[in-house]
């Protein structure tokens, strides 16, 4: 069965530095989201990505995160000078919802502890 | 019911007891609901949707029940099995480009 597969599983960095999540997105989804889930918390919608350019971002979404598809089936997400609150599981969802609203499938998660 | 931070509401059951758990979503316009199921340290699963103009849905062993007057969603799970623990949050979507989650439900089985 396909899956959105993302890497790495754990990322370790110092504060004010770049971090880049990965994420491949199942072949032939064409939307794409990033979200992130603080420990304990709910999952909290970050991003959603469509035809090369983001549809849609939430007020977590600030000047230090960009998205990028560099190539025909990765999708990245950047921090650019990570804080301390930034500590979070990141997940890549895609789906593709053609012809109505379809499910989105998520991937296992990127933790990211910023130390 | 609704919760914040690390106090997340707990549903205990009997293997082979039903369960139901409960949200209530906040967008009367919303028009897609989903549940999804999310064990330790993996990402969401999909488990059962249902859209807006229905108000019953059933899968294998799940029945997802929708009623937009009070703006309420539901979880049916029939005869619970060990490997149904998990947090269980409920999802709607708004508009069609992103999932606003519900703060989740931790749902226990005990043997």
């Amino acid at each position: 069965e396909p899956e959105v597969t993302q890497t790495p599983s754990h990322q370790v960095t110092q504060m004010g530095q770049e971090v880049i999540l990965r994420c491949v997105p199942i072949s032939n989804h064409l939307y794409f989201y990033w979200y992130r889930q603080i420990l304990g918390q709910k999952v909290e919608f970050l991003v959603s990505f469509y035809n090369n350019e983001i549809s849609e971002k939430s007020e977590i979404f600030d000047d230090q995160f960009s998205v990028e598809r560099p190539d025909g089936s990765n999708f990245t997400l950047k921090i650019r000078s990570t804080k301390l609150e930034d500590s979070a599981m990141y997940f890549c969802a895609s789906n593709k919802r053609t012809g109505g609203n379809t499910e989105a499938f998520f991937g296992q998660g990127t933790r990211l502890t910023v130390v | 019911g609704e919760s914040v931070g690390l106090h997340l509401p707990t549903l205990s059951v009997q293997e082979g007891d039903n369960s139901i758990i409960n949200c209530a979503y906040s967008n009367s316009a919303s028009d897609y609901f989903i549940w999804y199921k999310q064990e330790s340290g993996k990402g969401p699963q999909f488990i059962i949707d249902i859209r807006s103009n229905m108000d019953k849905r059933q899968g294998q062993r799940v029945t997802v029940l929708l009623n937009k007057t009070v703006k309420h969603l539901s979880l049916q799970i029939a005869a619970t099995q060990p490997g149904d623990s998990a947090v269980y949050f409920c999802a709607e979507n708004i508009g069609g480009n992103k999932l606003v989650f519900g703060a989740g439900t931790i749902l226990r089985v005990k043997s």
